[in-house]
């Protein structure tokens, strides 16, 4: 079967670092998003990968291992407003996207 | 408009009543997805809607749940005779192509479903 594996609750430290990983089995790959849900709202678009490497988006980067299907999302001079869940999909060989539970950022002062 | 709009935001219902959910996509956007979304779960497939071709129900759970897309455009999910497990989250997004070309999709705020 097809399985996106993400932590579900993690906590950080305004100002610091986090990274939430994302492990997938799917059939096939066509490439991985992440997307972030603040609660009561709708999911927007973060990041996309299908190839191998780091993609750097201001305090924002995703990291993709197709040979380890594997990837991480780092979040950097954490705020505040960063609070929220982070959702890992991947788009497999039918293009259909295969959603994770989705990791809940809980940001401290 | 400028985002994808849903409703309503907030549906309670009693068990057994039908409901319809609606969808208003981004304009000239031709994919429409519907998914649900129960806490503690990842987004679940509903329907896909791509242009004029047969849409992809593969994701609706039972034959109590359907949807239509008018004239390429506004959506409506329609769950007949409602349980108490079809409570959740209802969201609806959009994109301007074919998975292929334009992976990214564009959500509504959802539309949250309480079965009585």
């Amino acid at each position: 079967g097809q399985n996106i594996d993400q932590p579900t609750e993690m906590t950080a430290t305004e100002g610091a670092i986090v990274q939430i990983n994302c492990t997938y089995q799917t059939s096939g790959f066509n490439g991985l998003f992440w997307y972030q849900q603040h609660a009561g709202e709708a999911p927007t678009f973060l990041s996309y990968n299908v190839l191998d490497g780091l993609e750097e988006k201001g305090r924002f980067s995703s990291f993709l291992s197709r040979s380890k299907g594997y990837s991480y999302l780092l979040l950097k001079e954490l705020q505040m407003k960063d609070s929220a869940s982070y959702l890992c999909a991947v788009m497999d060989s039918n293009y259909q996207l295969i959603w994770g539970a989705g990791t809940k950022l809980i940001i401290k002062p | 408009g400028a985002g994808v709009s849903q409703s309503p935001s907030n549906k309670v219902t009693e068990k057994g009543k039908d409901v319809e959910l609606r969808c208003d996509p981004i304009s000239g956007h031709t994919a429409l997805y519907w998914y649900r979304q129960s806490l503690g779960q990842g987004l679940e497939f509903l329907i896909y809607f791509q242009g004029n071709s047969a849409p992809d129900k593969s994701g609706l759970p039972s034959d109590r749940f359907s949807a239509e897309r008018t004239g390429g455009s506004v959506s409506t999910l329609t769950i007949q005779r409602t349980q108490q497990e079809d409570s959740a989250v209802y969201l609806c997004a959009s994109s301007k192509g074919t998975p292929d070309v334009s992976g990214e999709l564009f959500f509504g705020e959802g539309s949250r479903l309480t079965v009585l």
